[in-house]
Order: structure tokens, then sequence, then C-alpha cells
């Protein structure tokens, strides 16, 4: 079935600089992939989609500049947080497009300190 | 506009006894409608679907789901729980007329006590 990669699983970053969450497709090709996030005990929140060679689609409410995707393969996409900040610690998922019920990562727990 | 609701925020349960885990939905066209499990700190594993046809969904490790176009629901079951099914379950809805997105219900933890 359709494998969705996501690293790293957790990472700890001062506050004001910047980190990557990569998302894989690892057994197909992803020309659609969306990032989440998840606040505790909270359900998943979609930020945008990401698109293979066009710019990310993002929901209502959610900062372009901050939040920087990158789709530029078919089996790779990225997640940039830029200059964090505490409020942006959270639990970041990656999901695909695919025929089977759509695969997730396993997601990214970011700690901003 | 799409929507999940997952009325109970936690369900306990005895292990051997049956578990359901409750979902309505509200779409404009054709539901598509999902089942995912989610274990501490890890992602989404899915359990099933429902694209059309039958209406009882069965999935991974021994979940079904029942669509029920009247009622709006997809509620998920499980003959015999187990104290490896506590986790934290989301009911998802895709538009068939409003392209990929998925939209989440707020989850339901579930509690299995030996």
């Amino acid at each position: 079935g359709a494998v969705v990669s996501q690293h790293p699983s957790w990472v700890i970053c001062k506050s004001g600089t910047s980190v990557k969450i990569e998302c894989r497709s690892l057994d197909f090709q992803a020309t659609t992939m969306f990032w989440y996030r998840q606040f505790p005990k909270q359900s998943l929140m979609l930020m945008a989609t990401s698109n293979e060679g066009s710019k990310a689609t993002y929901e209502q409410g959610v900062e372009k500049d901050k939040f920087l995707i990158n789709h530029a393969s078919l089996t790779l996409s990225t997640l940039t947080v830029t200059s964090a900040h505490p409020e942006d610690s959270s639990f970041y998922i990656c999901s695909a497009r695919a025929g089977t019920g759509p695969p997730f990562g396993s997601g990214t727990r970011l700690t901003v300190v | 506009a799409q929507s999940v609701a997952q009325p109970e925020d936690q369900v306990n349960v005895a292990e051997g006894n049956p578990l359901t885990v409750k979902c309505t939905y509200s779409v404009s066209g054709n539901p598509y409608l999902f089942w995912y499990v989610q274990y501490p700190n890890r992602g989404l594993q899915f359990l099933l679907k429902y694209i059309t046809g039958d209406n009882l969904v069965k999935g991974s490790y021994g979940f079904e789901a029942e669509f029920n176009k009247s009622q709006t629901s997809f509620h998920l079951k499980k003959p015999s729980a187990l104290v490896s099914d506590s986790a934290l379950y989301f009911c998802a809805v895709r538009d068939g007329a409003a392209g990929n997105k998925l939209t989440f219900g707020g989850g339901t933890r579930v509690l299995v006590k030996p």
C-alpha cells in the first residue's frame, strides 16, 4: 500500500530559528500532499495543500510566509517553519493523495524553546 | 461546507465487550468517509473507508463501520474490544464534489479496561 515517510519525528529548536520537516511518498508518486497541525488533545487542522510544481494553497488564517511549503518533486514535500516561536510548538502531520485511504506520515513533534 | 461530528470525547469499555465510536457528517455531495486511529505521538493509521457500495464496511484489526445515509452517520464498531485498541479515533469526510480535502472530527479517545 501507499506509504508516507515523515522526518524528523521530533525536533527541539531555539526561538527565532527555522525548522524543516520532510514528507516523502515511498512507493508512489504524490502530486498532492497535505500538511496538518494538531494541538494537544485536539483534532487535525488542515494548514495547506501542497501541489507538485506549483504554489501551495493555504487555509484561511495560516501564514504562508511563516509556513513555507515546497513540493519540488513527485515524492517530496517540505514544510519549513520560519522564525519559530514557542506558540508554533505542535504536532505536524503530512498526508498524500492516494488511491487508498489517504496515507499519513508518522508526524513531527516540534518544540520551540 | 463539509463537517464531521464525534459526539463523545471518550468512550470507556471493558475488554471483550462491543465497542462503538459514533460519527455523523454533513456534505453537500456524495460523502467519502474514513476512520483513522492514532496512538500517542504517532501519525494516523487508516482503518477503513466508505466510498460507495455495501453500507457495512470491514476494515483493519477487526473494525467495521456502517454507513447510514438517512441518519448521516458512519459509526465505527468492533464486536470484542482489546486493551490494545485504546487510542484516539478520528472520523473524516471528503465531499466527493469538492476536491481532496479531508475534514476531521474532534476525535474520540477509547479506553479499553482489562
